[in-house]
């Protein structure tokens, strides 16, 4: 499979920005996508943008995505305690399968 | 969007036994399923990728004979653990695709949380 790394620690107090990083190594992904995932529970779709995209954003949220450099961030303004979960990046691949980093576990200070 | 649902959402079972996880597309039909595998603080590893009617490809690495997969409606898929050992403790997602949407387009289930004593 591909590689998709990400830090695995952030921590943040509330009402602060977040930022998320994330870097992929498969050039030619299609899609790029953020995933929360709260405690035993499965994946929420975030969001994703398309590679031809450099920003992309809705409401709280803004995906930032380098291609040269193969490197995707999120930010998460105004930073909320019900923000507090681990975020997974993944690329889609040319053969349509979904391949995710390690997960960021963000945690948001009150 | 669309609801993908897993059932159960959690078992224990024992040593030796085969345990059958399910997932249901509700309100979609959906032709390809992906089941995936997620050890603790680890990121999701893809096990194989589900289509109706036709045989599971598995990825590289994952026994075909352990881990059954059957897709036989554009609505359900079923992944059964055979002969379960501790090893096999993990927490298992699946992923729904609507047939003819985008690749984008792919929806999660809530996983099931397997523990084997």
């Amino acid at each position: 499979g591909e590689d998709v790394e990400q830090s695995l620690f952030l921590s943040v107090r509330e009402g602060d920005s977040s930022v998320i990083n994330c870097t992929y190594t498969d050039s030619s992904s299609t899609y790029l996508y953020w995933y929360k995932q709260e405690p035993g529970a499965g994946l929420q779709l975030l969001t994703y943008i398309f590679s031809n995209m450099d920003m992309k954003q809705d409401q709280r949220l803004t995906v930032l995505l380098n291609k040269k450099d193969k490197h995707l961030s999120l930010r998460i303004a105004d930073t909320q305690t019900g923000d507090s979960a681990i975020y997974f990046c993944a690329e889609l691949d040319n053969f349509n399968k979904f391949y995710f980093g390690s997960g960021t576990k963000l945690n948001v200070k009150p | 969007g669309a609801v993908v649902s897993q059932h159960p959402s959690w078992v224990i079972c024992k040593s030796g036994t085969s345990v059958k996880i399910e997932c249901r597309s509700l309100d979609f039909q959906a032709t390809t399923m992906f089941w995936y595998r997620q050890f603790p603080k680890q990121s999701l590893m893809l096990m194989a990728t589900s289509n109706e009617g036709s045989k599971a490809t598995y990825e590289q690495g994952v026994e075909k004979d352990k881990f059954l997969i059957n897709h036989a409606s554009l609505t359900l898929s079923t992944l059964t653990v055979t002969s379960a050992h501790p090893e096999d403790s993990s927490f298992y997602i699946c992923s729904a695709r609507e047939v003819w949407a985008r690749a984008t387009e792919a929806f999660f289930g809530q996983g099931t949380r397997l523990t084997v004593v």
